[in-house]
């Protein structure tokens, strides 16, 4: 069975510096790992997904994740926030047997002016 | 392309009553997805369908049930309401089965319950 670990409930950054959500996993299997974004009172939105090419992914709105096997891990990362950042985050894994998803408890960001 | 809908968006309902939620997924989309989504549980998958039959389910009593149409459409019930089941419902739909190949998921904005 597969879980995932959020590191952090909760982030605040400056608008302008940079974003860090770590995100560690654990799989029987190669795992897909996919980043969700929620902002207020909207449905979960996709940022970017892992399934096996390559292990810097890119996503929407200049978030990426780096997949480090040896570490079991998943951060997702953004060079620069934005106020448009703040919203909870979620990292979800996939087990490629049998295709469940497991969520983290999410990252609840918050951007200062 | 429009994207999920859900529906009702809002709703209160008593303890012992029951519910039915509907969503409409993407067209194409031959899976759906349901959440529940909790502050103090987080999300919790309840049950997938793809194809009008029952892929996977979560760990929710039998009060919670669903089932999908030839169209895709997909409903959800839950009988004897309790107060705990207030929450926020999401539905998700995805080309394939959720989390597989082509299986990202979309969501709707998702139903909120209130059991009073």
């Amino acid at each position: 069975a597969q879980s995932v670990t959020q590191l952090d409930s909760h982030v605040s950054v400056s608008e302008g510096t940079p974003v860090l959500l770590r995100c560690n996993y654990s799989s029987s299997y190669s795992p897909s790992l996919f980043w969700y974004v929620q902002h207020p009172n909207k449905g979960l939105q996709l940022l970017l997904k892992y399934t096996s090419a390559a292990t810097l992914v890119k996503g929407i709105n200049g978030f990426e994740a780096e997949f480090k096997k040896s570490e079991t891990s998943f951060h997702l990362t953004k060079p620069s926030a934005h106020m448009s950042d703040a919203a909870e985050y979620f990292c979800v894994v996939s087990d490629r047997t049998d295709y469940k998803l497991s969520f983290g408890a999410g990252t609840t960001v918050t951007v200062r002016a | 392309k429009a994207g999920v809908t859900q529906t009702p968006r809002y709703l209160i309902k008593t303890r012992g009553q029951q519910v039915t939620l509907s969503c409409s997924p993407i067209s194409g989309h031959r899976s759906v997805s349901w959440y529940q989504q909790t502050p103090g549980q987080g999300l919790q998958f309840l049950f997938e369908y793809f194809s009008e039959t029952q892929r996977n389910k979560g760990n929710f009593p039998g009060r919670f049930s669903g089932r999908q149409f030839s169209n895709s459409r997909s409903e959800m019930n839950v009988s004897t309401l309790e107060l705990g089941d207030s929450a926020l419902y999401l539905c998700a739909s995805s080309l394939s089965l959720a989390g597989g190949p082509r299986g990202e998921l979309f969501f709707g904005e998702g139903s909120r319950l209130t059991v009073l």
